[in-house]
């Protein structure tokens, strides 16, 4: 496997069900991200986890629950969510710098097509 | 709050035009600006990262261009074909908050053969 992977690609759940989105990057990258990307609107990042530690959290409601438990891998848990809540969720990683000089891009997985019911 | 737009919203053009795609930001405290291509229920990939020292990045037909000051950011397409056909969105990162890309809504680009 290369690049960021993320499963399942595709979910319908109904909103009393949980879920888990699962995502592994494969480049040694010290930061994972997760956005929602919604129809019309512009990708919203959710989650930013930079060398483990959570460093932001946009106010994403509760019923997303994000877990890092290494540099590789990122899970998006998901409990009693909203038809509004169906999106493609995006997963990302990047190697950021601690002296910000020059940054690289965010490299991006193929993304989780959920539906809520 | 940065806010990220991008004109037009959709572009359709005949296999061979060279174009142009806009993007403008509200501040201009940017760490860099990226454009990235998505084609139709797939993820992002990465084209060209500006840094905010920096007033141009070329790839291939690809040339992006940065005005700080101004909020502005063109991608220039050459030659245009039927594989560029994807949407195209600009992102910034703002200083200010760690790692956060704010993006545009897009531009959705066809070249017809």
């Amino acid at each position: 496997e290369t690049g960021v992977t993320q499963t399942p690609r595709h979910l319908v759940m109904g909103m009393t069900n949980k879920k888990s989105l699962k995502c592994e990057q494969h480049l040694g990258h010290n930061a994972m991200y997760w956005y929602k990307q919604s129809a019309k609107k512009p990708l919203e990042l959710m989650f930013v986890y930079s060398l483990e530690e959570r460093v932001e959290n946009n106010s994403v409601p509760s019923r997303f629950s994000p877990e890092c438990p290494n540099s590789s891998h990122l899970f998006l848990h998901l409990h009693t969510l909203q038809p509004e809540d169906s999106a493609l969720y995006l997963c990302a990683s990047s190697q950021v710098s601690m002296d910000r000089v020059a940054r690289e891009t965010q490299y991006f997985g193929p993304g989780t097509r959920l539906l809520v019911l | 709050k940065q806010e990220v737009t991008q004109i037009p919203a959709a572009l359709s053009v005949p296999e061979g035009e060279n174009l142009v795609l806009n993007c403008s930001f509200t501040d201009s405290a940017i760490y860099n600006l990226q454009w990235f291509r998505q084609d139709p229920g797939k993820g992002l990939t990465s084209l060209l990262l500006i840094q905010s020292s920096q007033r141009e990045q070329t790839s291939g037909r690809l040339n992006a261009s940065l005005d700080k000051s101004s909020g502005r950011s063109t991608l220039y397409i050459a030659a245009s074909q039927p594989g560029d056909s994807a949407t195209y969105l600009c992102a910034v990162e703002s200083g200010g908050s760690n790692y956060k890309l704010t993006f545009g809504k897009g531009t959705l680009l066809t070249v017809n053969p």
